[in-house]
């Protein structure tokens, strides 16, 4: 199964942007690139998805690579509510599985 | 609201007992999704279902089981089976039928603790 590779951790200071970058290098045409993040003790909350062209929505934007090989979920002004972690994953194309890597706890300084 | 409901919220299960978590959904959605989350670990797939009365393994099948009966509902039963069940379990689901406009929706998860 193809996998993601994330940093273990980012750090941000409130209402700057961040950029949380996501190594797919194994992805496959057919497989979407999704983020979600999660708070502790709940479960995960979708943030953004795509496949090949960059996307935008009211919480965030997400940019990948010409080569679908990276990632980057793009967070334009961070808020303290923003403090989670943020899982990079791939939606495979068998039975829609969702392959979730360890994530990128992000922190944000107010 | 539509959503998924995941109970109980915490759940203490003696060694050697089976232990069934509840997972329904109002989203009229086809399928279905278990994880198992550890510690600082991100989530494994344990079952899923694309439809009812049909499920497949995920990557961590072993000592648990699950039904899908009608489409609102996927229970997961931990089997004495399953070595080490103490963890955060997590339900999903997904309109297969919207192709992947949307994403997935999870439930709040139970903590099943073995004492």
């Amino acid at each position: 199964d193809a996998k993601t590779t994330q940093p273990n951790s980012m750090e941000s200071n409130e209402e700057e942007p961040v950029h949380l970058p996501c190594n797919h290098s194994t992805i496959s045409g057919t497989d979407y690139i999704h983020w979600y993040r999660q708070l502790p003790s709940q479960g995960p909350e979708y943030v953004i998805h795509g496949l090949t062209s960059n996307v935008n929505n009211r919480m965030a934007s997400l940019a990948i690579a010409e080569d679908r090989k990276s990632s980057t979920l793009i967070l334009h002004r961070a808020t303290l509510r923003d403090a989670a972690v943020y899982y990079c994953i791939l939606r495979l194309n068998q039975g829609g599985k969702l392959i979730f890597g360890q994530g990128t706890e992000l922190s944000v300084k107010p | 609201d539509g959503g998924i409901t995941q109970s109980p919220k915490y759940l203490f299960r003696k060694e050697g007992q089976n232990v069934t978590l509840s997972c329904e959904q109002n989203l009229n959605h086809d399928a279905m999704y278990w994880y198992r989350q550890d510690p600082g670990q991100g989530l494994r797939l344990i079952y899923y279902s694309q439809i009812v009365n049909d499920f497949q393994k995920g990557d961590i099948a072993e000592g648990y089981s699950v039904s899908r009966e009608k489409k609102e509902s996927f229970p997961l039963t931990v089997t004495s089976a399953q070595k080490n069940p103490t963890a955060f379990y997590l339900c999903a689901s997904r309109n297969r039928g919207q192709g992947y406009a949307y994403g997935y929706t999870f439930g709040s998860g139970t903590r099943l603790t073995v004492v």
